[in-house]
């Protein structure tokens, strides 16, 4: 009954390739986010969608490709890792402005 | 690891008293603002949100100020529990979009039993 959840919960991979996190929401909300929180604890966004659509886009190496095949699902492609994407990544969804998060994704590139 | 989060500004209070955590906000157009409340190893979960035209706002427990004149937020826990510690995020929306949270950089709440 989780209402975001998030796979895998840990990525560990080597710089230079190329890896995906997935993201659903149960909850039957309109946007979706991803978030990246460094060592430091500070929540940068870093995309949203609305119904499929891209809404914010903030300043982020093309190497990361959000997708959403539908409304209930937002995915994170990252290409050519480096040691700098080592971070949590969080989803969230939201209906107007409480925004919901998901567990998080521990990335850590070798 | 974990061990990096103590550059954290950290509160430490003793159980069952109360906790106030501080919050100065960038943007004077920001009309929402939230507490999210971080556990170790878990998404930020939400806690209490005020809109701009109320100064107070009160849930179980947690009380949320606004001071729009001073850009300064609050968050007060009364009776504060070992099940509190954690670290506190707040939040504002911006000018330029109702979807976007800009969060600030977080307060460790620690309660010694």
């Amino acid at each position: 009954d989780t209402a975001v959840s998030q796979t895998p919960k840990y990525l560990v991979t080597q710089m230079g390739n190329d890896k995906s996190i997935k993201c659903e929401q149960n909850l039957g909300h309109d946007t979706m986010y991803w978030y990246k929180q460094d060592s430091k604890k500070f929540l940068k966004i870093m995309f949203s969608y609305n119904n499929k659509e891209l809404i914010i886009n903030e300043t982020v190496p093309n190497r990361f490709s959000p997708k959403s095949p539908d409304k209930a699902h937002l995915n994170l492609h990252i290409n050519s890792l480096e040691l700098g994407d080592s971070a949590v990544y969080f989803c969230a969804s939201s209906l107007q402005n409480e925004q919901f998060f998901g567990p998080g994704t521990r990335l850590t590139v070798l | 690891g974990e061990s990096v989060g103590l550059h954290l500004p950290t509160l430490s209070v003793q159980e069952g008293d109360n906790s106030i955590i501080n919050c100065a906000y960038s943007n004077s157009a920001s009309d929402y603002f939230i507490w999210y409340k971080q556990e170790s190893g878990k998404g930020p979960q939400f806690i209490i949100d005020i809109r701009s035209n109320m100064d107070k706002r009160q849930g179980q427990r947690v009380t949320v100020l606004l001071n729009k004149t001073v850009k300064h937020l609050s968050l007060q826990i009364a009776a504060t529990q070992p099940g509190d510690s954690a670290v506190y995020f707040c939040a504002e929306n911006g000018a330029d979009s109702s979807y976007k949270l800009i969060f600030g950089s977080g307060t460790r709440l620690l309660v010694r039993p």
